[in-house]
């Protein structure tokens, strides 16, 4: 099982949907969740960043966090097709070396 | 700001020949990071230093790759002899330091290698 499982997608939403990303993961040990957009041929960018569970909210950007249930998720209001993108979870653990643990990115494309 | 610079953008080679990804991180950033991105997957760290110290390394195929990081600042990483199976973009990464919300990263655009 990998420490972290998201939906590869590919997801097609109309231009002013809401969109729901979701990342599920087995690592209890978790405590700082992120989500990263990532355009084609470029590098990962980071768009929430987030400490244990709760709500964040950024813009039209919403990131929750759900430990109980190992259940993260992005909400993205009024999508716009500029959103098209690939979006990545990702989490680490509270101590320790820093490494990122990723899911494999879901493909979002966002139409006029 | 700067962002993470890497270079070379591109590179094809053919399988068993060497090659080198240079990396320059943001100002100030004491933590670099290196991630292997295979199509259709997350990034996978390969290691991590501290200034110019490993931290973790534990997933670097050390039989054919190795990197290092030269007075802090710059790092390149290299794989000697490459194999198909290397094919992949090669991230950079940096951040502040390695405690709380000072680990965000911030990626460079990535070196996209092709073995042949």
């Amino acid at each position: 099982q990998k420490e972290v499982e998201q939906d590869p997608g590919p997801l097609s939403v109309p231009e002013g949907a809401i969109v729901s990303l979701n990342c599920t993961y087995s690592n209890s040990a978790f405590q700082y969740f992120m989500w990263y957009r990532q355009y084609s041929r470029k590098g990962p960018e980071l768009l929430m960043y987030t400490y244990s569970s709760g709500n964040k909210e950024d813009g039209r950007f919403t990131a929750q966090v759900d430990k109980s249930s190992k259940y993260i998720s992005l909400f993205i209001r009024d999508s716009q097709p500029s959103d098209s993108a690939t979006y990545l979870c990702a989490m680490r653990l509270q101590t320790g070396a820093n490494n990122l643990f990723f899911g494999t990115g879901t493909r979002l494309t966002v139409i006029p | 700001e700067a962002g993470v610079a890497q270079s070379p953008r591109y590179k094809i080679i053919e399988k068993r020949q060497s090659v080198a990804f240079w990396c320059n991180p943001i100002s100030g950033h004491a933590t670099l990071y290196w991630y292997q991105q295979i199509l259709g997957q997350g990034p996978k760290l390969l290691i991590q230093f501290q200034n110019n110290g490993v931290v973790d390394d534990s997933q670097l195929p050390k039989d054919r790759f190795s990197a290092e990081r030269l007075k802090g600042v710059d790092s390149t990483l290299k794989i000697q002899p490459a194999k198909l199976e290397d094919s992949a973009v090669y991230l950079c990464a940096s951040s502040l330091g390695d405690r709380g919300f000072n680990t965000e990263a911030f990626f460079g655009q990535g070196t996209r290698l092709t073995v042949v």
